[in-house]
């Protein structure tokens, strides 16, 4: 069973650019997740979807949005980048949602860099 | 709001001695927690769960819920346990995963 994939896996926009990653969750799997992480700030979730709809939303700007579509594929939207948003991307997912027991898998990420 | 704490950032142990990683979590409820691992150049990946009460790979770990811990212990420690350790707590609803800062675990020949 392939794992999560992310695309791209690496990628150099420049400030006040906007950016579109995308991530394939194990199939089968309904939850999906993402991860900001950062030397300074480690790993911080981002928000999770699951069929379609965002369930929960973490502390970040409104420039960080994402949306979760009827195959349960993912994508996640950075607009007007800033050099803070330098990182790596992490998508996870889950076949279910909340209950105990459930393993989340993550994805390689997708590498960042703003200049 | 809950938060996990790993108190070292870097553990450095000679081949074949004990090692220890600490966690402590505040939390609420009743929550759940994880110990994911990251290998050099791979993606992170769970490593053991409290509700499982396993031993993967040698280690092990307890949910101490009256310190608020969930330590994560191997009695002799290999050089392939060379990683970067995280705690991880999930909420009971939801997928949410709060992560510690995470412990880089060097294992020495």
């Amino acid at each position: 069973k392939a794992g999560v994939t992310q695309t791209p896996r690496y990628l150099i926009k420049t400030r006040g650019q906007q950016v579109t990653l995308s991530c394939s969750p194990i199939s089968g799997h309904r939850s999906v997740s993402w991860y900001q992480q950062t030397p300074e700030q480690g790993l911080q979730f981002l928000f999770e979807y699951f069929s379609e709809t965002q369930r929960n939303k973490g502390n970040f700007p409104g420039r960080f949005s994402g949306r979760q579509f009827s195959n349960s594929r993912s994508e996640m939207n950075v607009s007007t980048l800033e050099l803070g948003d330098s990182a790596l991307y992490l998508c996870a997912s889950s076949s279910r949602q909340g209950l105990a027991g459930n393993t989340i898998y993550f994805g390689e990420g997708s590498w960042l860099t703003v200049v | 709001a809950q938060r996990v704490t790993q108190p070292e950032k870097l553990l450095s142990v000679f081949k074949g001695a004990p090692v220890e990683l600490k966690c402590n979590y505040s939390y609420s409820g009743s929550p759940e927690l994880f110990w994911y691992v990251q290998y050099s150049r791979q993606r992170l990946q769970l490593l053991l769960r409290h509700i499982s009460r396993e031993s993967i790979k040698g280690f092990t770990a307890d949910l101490n819920k009256g310190e608020t811990s969930f330590h994560l212990k191997k009695p002799f420690a290999q050089e392939e346990d060379s990683a970067m350790y995280y705690c991880a707590l999930k909420e009971a609803a939801g997928n949410k995963l709060t992560f510690g800062g995470g412990t880089r675990v060097l294992v020495k020949p």
